[in-house]
């Protein structure tokens, strides 16, 4: 079953901060990230293996709830080069489902 | 170091066809994992191929096959075309037991009329 993301879409300008949702009704063994710009392939951000485990990638840093079956995405101090679809996918038994993204525009 | 590639881009045919995708994994990852994302949704999970087996499937009609072969190598292929199997096909590749990160392709257009 795929996650669910929110909020559907956002806009920020440069330098603003942003946070994306992704919850799932499933237990949650470990989360991913990945960003994808208009008209180019997803590209990998992080994998949040433990509950509780954070890590960043830029100024990009993502939480993740084992116990809420939640996990969350931080942009901070957003850049113009932030803008994009971002994705989190949950991984079970070799499948990995996306949740239906989050469309982030940065403006400057 | 060359990442995942696929074939072709673009690709145009008409309902009932046959059509056949294909994809190079990045150096050194043997396992390939195929996606359908439709416009405006996320990547939607096909199957997976590690040592020239299906390990697992999505839910996917049986007109979606695909094969792997011994250079790691992967085809997609999709019998009796219908409308809705337009989409961007993506094609990932991973590391068994690298926690499955996956590196994507580029992707093949396909429009089906």
């Amino acid at each position: 079953q795929q996650p669910v993301q929110s909020p559907q879409a956002v806009i920020l300008r440069e330098g603003e901060d942003a946070v994306i949702n992704c919850s799932s009704s499933k237990a949650l063994y470990s989360v991913h990230w990945y960003r994808q710009k208009h008209g180019e392939a997803p590209v990998f951000l992080m994998i949040l293996l433990k509950g509780g485990e954070q890590k960043g990638h830029e100024k990009i840093s993502a939480s993740f709830n084992e116990k809420k079956q939640q996990s969350s995405l931080y942009l901070t101090a957003s850049q113009l080069s932030y803008s994009g679809t971002y994705f989190c996918g949950t991984h079970n038994d070799y499948k990995l489902s996306f949740g239906a993204g989050t469309t982030v525009t940065v403006r400057a | 170091d060359a990442g995942v590639t696929q074939s072709p881009t673009h690709l145009i045919k008409t309902r009932g066809q046959q059509v056949t995708l294909r994809c190079s994994p990045k150096s050194g990852h043997d396992t390939v994992s195929w996606y359908q994302q439709a416009l405006g949704q996320g990547p939607q999970f096909i199957f997976q191929y590690y040592e020239e087996e299906e390990r697992q499937r999505g839910n996917f009609p049986d007109r979606f096959s695909g094969h792997q072969f011994p250079n790691y190598s992967s085809e997609l292929n999709v019998n009796a075309l219908l409308l809705g199997d337009s989409a961007l096909y993506l094609c990932a590749s991973s590391l068994v037991g690298s926690s499955y990160e996956q590196y994507f392709g580029p992707g093949t257009r396909l429009t089906v009329t």
